[in-house]
């Protein structure tokens, strides 16, 4: 699975979008981006994941990259309760694979 | 629907002894991921479960072990506890099939003493 690169810590004021980055310049055509947050000491809760077209849902917004190296999730009005570890994965979606999960990014929303 | 379920929430354990931890997947999931996370770590992937038998083993020494029952549930556990054995153990199911998105449940803290 392709390696990812996120910056360790963010900040965002409360009410605002929170872009949150993720490089993934080594991933390969048939990998998946997924995103998974875990408030602290929770378990991981998904959020969403995509391959090349950028997604929304009633969470986030995924947006990938033309060249697919890096993405972007968006939390468009954060609240104090986004405050989390927001981990950003690449993985092909074969059944089984196990999710690797790096340090992430720790978002504090403040208010 | 329910969704991943584990027990116990807390566990407190003696170096040496023997722990167990229980996982109930999601209602139609038939693979079940065990991770562990110690406090301030990373998520470290430890076992895959599916259709009753061990899939994928991460890099922990082999008193590390589990099943998986007829029913899909789970259980992990740990002999010959040590102290650096103490984290968040995190279970998760999916799917079986392509695009298996997993999801966890809220873990098992253990604690070695």
């Amino acid at each position: 699975d392709a390696k990812t690169t996120q910056p360790p810590s963010m900040d965002c004021a409360e009410g605002r979008a929170a872009n949150l980055p993720c490089n993934h310049s080594t991933i390969s055509g048939n990998e998946y981006v997924y995103w998974y947050r875990q408030i602290h000491s929770q378990g991981p809760q998904y959020i969403i994941h995509g391959l090349k077209n950028n997604e929304t849902n009633e969470m986030a917004s995924l947006i990938i990259t033309e060249d697919r190296k890096s993405s972007t999730l968006i939390l468009p009005h954060a609240t104090l309760r986004d405050t989390a570890v927001y981990y950003c994965i690449v993985r092909v979606r074969n059944y089984g694979q196990n999710f690797v999960f790096g340090p992430g990014t720790r978002l504090s929303v403040l208010p | 629907e329910a969704g991943v379920t584990q027990s116990p929430t807390h566990l407190i354990k003696t170096r040496g002894q023997q722990a167990t931890l229980r996982c109930s997947p999601i209602s139609g999931h038939t693979s079940v991921y065990w991770y562990q996370q110690a406090l301030g770590l990373g998520l470290q992937f430890l076992l895959w479960y599916d259709e009753g038998e061990e899939r994928n083993r991460g890099n922990f020494p082999p008193r590390f072990s589990g099943r998986q029952f007829p029913n899909y549930s789970s259980e992990l556990n740990v002999n010959a506890l040590e102290l650096e054995d103490s984290a968040l153990y995190l279970c998760a199911s999916s799917r079986q099939g392509t695009g298996n998105t997993i999801y966890f449940g809220e873990g098992s803290w253990l604690t070695v003493v």
